[in-house]
């Protein structure tokens, strides 16, 4: 089955500096990549996703790349701010109920 | 907005008890799932169900047993909970397809002492 890791497991910048979490996924099959961002207290909120027929998609400050090939997808963060700080999830799936997720990210954004 | 409800948001209950999580969506969702989180872990697949009355394991299904009689309503029991069953548990419902994104409700702690 699907596999994903992500890396780092912390990761602390400063406010305004940008922030790259990057992950990997073992099934050439997958085919939606989806991140997710967890508040204190609250469960994951889809915050942009991609699929593989796209490279790059952005949304705002945040954008996310895939490299199929290499079969490895990462969030870019710009210009962070302390609210972007949270738990990030990164999952994988090709489309038929399997989406994995990776072990996250927690961000701190230091003002 | 998506809504994805859960029961409890803290849970504590002793070794040995019957515990029932439920979950209830408001989107007429095809599929809803059950994870666990725990620290370094991320979320793991316990159970999911792609239709009423219809379940599929996921990847730990020990200790666990899920019930959807209703279209909107995912429940996970646990049906003689353990020590090592204190976590965070997670619901979430989506659609069928290729986009297939899951919307996850505010999460149940429990601890089972």
């Amino acid at each position: 089955g699907e596999n994903v890791e992500q890396h780092p497991s912390t990761l602390s910048v400063q406010e305004g500096d940008s922030a790259v979490i990057k992950c990997t996924y073992s099934d050439s099959a997958s085919n939606y990549f989806p991140w997710y961002k967890q508040e204190l207290g609250k469960g994951p909120q889809l915050i942009i996703d991609i699929r593989s027929n796209v490279g790059e998609k952005k949304d705002q400050r945040i954008a996310v790349t895939l490299n199929k090939t290499a079969k490895h997808f990462s969030l870019h963060i710009t210009e962070t701010q302390p609210e972007d700080s949270a738990v990030y999830f990164c999952a994988a799936s090709t489309g038929n109920n399997d989406m994995r997720f990776g072990a996250g990210t927690r961000l701190t954004v230091k003002p | 907005d998506v809504k994805v409800t859960q029961s409890s948001r803290y849970l504590v209950k002793r070794t040995g008890e019957k515990v029932f999580l439920e979950c209830v969506q408001d989107m007429d969702h095809e599929n809803m799932f059950w994870y666990r989180q725990d620290p370094g872990l991320g979320l793991r697949l316990i159970y999911f169900s792609y239709d009423v009355k219809m379940k599929e394991k996921g990847d730990i299904p020990e200790g666990y047993s899920v019930s959807r009689e209703k279209k909107e309503r995912f429940s996970l029991i646990l049906e003689s909970a353990s020590t090592n069953q204190t976590s965070m548990y997670l619901c979430a419902s989506g659609t069928e397809g290729a986009q297939e994104t899951q919307y996850f409700g505010p999460g149940t702690r429990l601890l089972v002492l």
